[in-house]
């Protein structure tokens, strides 16, 4: 079936504007995961959901990212007042479900650049 | 923390050679996943090992993973082209999120 579908694939936003990255997951899975990749940086959890659960935020750099997920399925990452800092590669990941040794499967991202 | 080092950070090779790339963790590990990502794509899934001893092989790459489950190898045999990329190793430590490497950036030459 299909992958982990993201976009847009790439963003060129302005400093200070709101910017908001979206995830469709692979259909069935239950937990999504958002990842950030910055140069010279390994990748960086952001946030996950699992099912109906509230969503581990525990990685996210600021409150000026939040995330939600709709009916389960597709997520959307926000990033308002955008900084020249968050210019990264996002990338989405799903699994069957939460817990271990669920493979994560991943988007091909989408690049973030912030003028 | 959960912490996992790759070497080396990058690696020239010339087709048809042989290769291989380690991933060590801070702690024993759960599971440990290894990824392939090519520029401008997302991450591509090749090989999880739960096991001590552990050893898959898909094609010509094969990964393995100690007997003390903290380091993990993968090795590429007869390299081509194909094989360029960035692979990355991610630590399940029965923690949901992964916990990543930064990555071995690997290049095939002709």
């Amino acid at each position: 079936g299909a992958g982990v579908s993201q976009s847009p694939s790439n963003k060129v936003t302005e400093k200070g504007k709101d910017v908001e990255l979206r995830c469709d997951p692979i259909s069935g899975h239950t937990a999504l995961y958002w990842y950030r990749q910055s140069l010279g940086q390994g990748l960086e959890f952001l946030i996950y959901f699992q099912g109906n659960s509230a969503p581990d935020k525990s990685g996210l750099p600021s409150d000026r990212f939040s995330a939600e997920r709709t009916g389960g399925s597709v997520s959307t990452l926000t990033i308002q007042r955008t900084q020249q800092e968050d210019s990264a590669v996002y990338l989405c990941a799903s699994s069957w479900t939460s817990g271990s040794l669920n493979t994560q499967y991943f988007g091909p991202g989408t690049r973030l650049t912030v003028l | 923390s959960q912490e996992l080092e790759q070497s080396p950070q990058s690696l020239i090779v010339q087709e048809g050679k042989n290769l291989t790339i380690n991933c060590t963790s801070s702690k024993t590990l759960y599971g440990l996943y290894w990824y392939k990502q090519k520029y401008g794509e997302g991450l591509i899934f090749l090989m999880m090992l739960q096991k001590g001893g552990e050893e898959k092989s898909h094609e010509k790459i094969t990964a393995k993973l100690d007997e003390k489950k903290q380091q993990s190898s993968l090795h590429i045999t007869a390299s081509q082209p194909s094989h360029a990329g960035i692979y990355l190793c991610g630590a399940d430590n029965r923690n949901t999120p992964l916990v990543f490497g930064k990555g071995t950036r690997l290049s095939v030459i002709a």
